[in-house]
């Protein structure tokens, strides 16, 4: 079965410094991995995905996920953390052995704080 | 937003009645999903559905029933609830052709007292 991990429950960063929100993963297969944004009293939004090919993916509001297979890792970044990136991240993963109507499985979430 | 609805948006019952909560989207997807949100467990999975009339149990379904009678409505119905099941709800949709690819809709805050 497919499991995500997120290690960190909280990441504080200074506004203008470069972020990093940690994710693992686990398949049994090859994975397609995802990152979603939450904003209070928001559903989630979609922010990027890894299906196949380059390791680096770019996403919505500047961020990027770096898959790296040999450590099964998708760690989300953005070269400079803004104040409104304030929020709750998570990372959400489905295995491509299974068949196409298998829903994600979802990390804890990590909350960020990037503070002025 | 994916065309995607939740109703009510906020209800407050008391232990031991029904609730159902109504999840409906304009865009004929063919995937929903029932999540719920709470502190300390992300997001887990209730029920999700495939097709009208075809439903699944997720991880965290016991005490909770679902129904899918046409393509647009996917409902989840709690028979008798439970201060445990105090949570907030989301339902998704997943658009075929792009990996499951999840979107969801803006959530239902459930206080059982």
């Amino acid at each position: 079965a497919q499991s995500v991990a997120q290690p960190e429950d909280q990441v504080n960063v200074a506004e203008g410094n470069p972020l990093t929100v940690k994710c693992t993963y686990s398949v049994s297969g090859n994975p397609y991995l995802f990152w979603y944004v939450q904003y209070p009293n928001r559903g989630l939004q979609f922010l990027l995905k890894y299906i196949t090919g380059d390791n680096l993916v770019k996403g919505s509001y500047g961020f990027e996920a770096e898959f790296n297979k040999s450590q099964t890792s998708f760690h989300l970044k953005k070269p400079s953390a803004l104040v409104s990136d304030s929020a709750l991240y998570f990372c959400a993963v489905r295995d491509t052995v299974d068949s196409g109507n298998t829903p994600l499985v979802f990390g804890k979430g990590t909350r960020l704080s990037v503070i002025a | 937003d994916a065309g995607i609805t939740q109703s009510p948006r906020h209800k407050v019952t008391e232990t031991g009645t029904p609730v159902t909560l109504r999840c409906h989207q304009t865009e004929n997807h063919r995937y929903m999903y029932w999540y719920r949100q709470d502190p300390g467990h992300g997001l887990r999975l209730i029920h999700y559905s495939y097709g009208v009339k075809d439903t699944d149990k997720g991880e965290v379904s016991d005490g909770y029933s679902v129904s899918r009678s046409k393509t647009e409505d996917f409902l989840l119905t709690l028979e008798s609830a439970t201060s445990s099941q105090t949570s907030v709800y989301f339902c998704a949709i997943g658009r075929a052709g792009t990996y499951n690819e999840q979107f969801f809709g803006p959530g239902t805050r459930l206080t059982v007292l």
